[in-house]
C-alpha cells in the first residue's frame, strides 16, 4: 500500500484561502468516506482537524473544511492566519493491508 | 480532560528490542482501540498496528507483522507496544493514538515517544 500523494508545500498571505490535495486510489480514498487530517506543529504530536471527509471536531475552527471527489481529496484552510502554519496530513481507510494509510504531508508556510 | 500519556525516550542498540508504554485517563479505551503510528526523522507517519483493549486482539501491518507485538493492561489502562530486532531505520518517533472506528480515525495522540538506534 503506497502512501497518499500530497504536495510537498503550500503557502499564501495572511487572509487568503490555500487548499491541499491528497491523491489515493479506489482501494483507499475513492472507495470510503473515511479521509482524515492531521496538522503537526515541528516537534509535536498530531492534532486532528477533520473526519469523515469533512466533519470537524469539536474545537477546531470552522476556517478548516474537507472535501473529497473521486480519489482526490482536499483540505481548504481559507482566512490564512500565521498559527496555521505547520505539516498537514491526510489519511485514509483502506481496503488492504495496512488499514489506514498517510498522506506524503505538505507543509504550510504564511508569508 | 482525557489524555494518553507515554513512556520516555530510549536509546537502544542495535538488534535489541524496545517496549513503549501507552497510559489512558479517562476510561478512553473503554470500546475504542489505540493504534501506534511512527515518524522517522523528517518524514511522514506510519501505522504500525493496533489493539482493542476490551477484546485483546491485535493487528499488525504487514510491514511490521512478526517483529511488533501490541498488548494492553486493562488493569491499569495502559497499551504496550514492543518492537525487537531493532535496526537504525528504526529511529523515530512513536505515538499511540485513540482509534475511532467508523469513521475509523484517531483523535486523541500520546505526546510521541522517542526511540533512537545506535551502536
Amino acid at each position: 500500500q503506497s502512501a497518499l500523494t500530497q504536495p510537498a508545500s503550500v503557502s499564501g498571505s495572511p487572509g487568503q484561502s490555500i487548499t491541499i490535495s491528497c491523491i489515493g486510489t479506489s482501494s483507499d480514498v475513492g472507495g470510503y468516506n473515511y479521509v482524515s487530517w492531521y496538522q503537526q506543529y515541528s516537534g509535536k504530536a498530531p492534532k486532528l482537524m477533520i473526519f469523515a471527509v469533512s466533519n470537524r471536531p469539536s474545537g477546531v475552527s470552522s476556517r478548516f473544511s474537507g472535501s473529497k471527489s473521486g480519489n482526490t481529496a482536499s483540505l481548504t484552510i481559507s482566512g490564512l492566519q500565521a498559527e496555521d502554519e505547520a505539516d498537514y496530513y491526510c489519511s485514509s481507510y483502506a481496503s488492504s493491508n495496512p488499514p489506514y494509510v498517510f498522506g506524503t504531508g505538505t507543509k504550510v508556510t504564511v508569508l | 480532560q482525557v489524555q494518553l500519556v507515554q513512556s520516555g525516550a530510549e536509546v537502544k542498540k542495535p538488534g535489541s528490542s524496545v517496549k513503549v508504554s501507552c497510559k489512558a485517563s479517562g476510561g478512553i479505551f473503554i470500546n475504542s482501540g489505540v493504534s501506534w503510528v511512527r515518524q522517522a526523522p523528517e518524514q511522514g507517519l506510519e501505522w504500525m498496528g493496533g489493539i482493542v483493549p476490551l477484546f485483546g486482539s491485535a493487528t499488525y501491518s504487514k510491514k511490521f507483522q512478526g517483529r511488533v507485538t501490541i498488548t494492553t493492561d486493562e488493569s491499569t489502562g495502559t497499551v504496550y507496544m514492543e518492537v525487537s530486532s531493532l535496526r537504525s531505520e528504526d529511529t523515530a518517533v512513536y505515538y499511540c493514538a485513540r482509534e475511532e472506528e467508523a469513521p475509523y480515525t484517531f483523535d486523541i495522540w500520546g505526546q510521541g515517544t522517542r526511540v533512537t538506534v545506535s551502536s
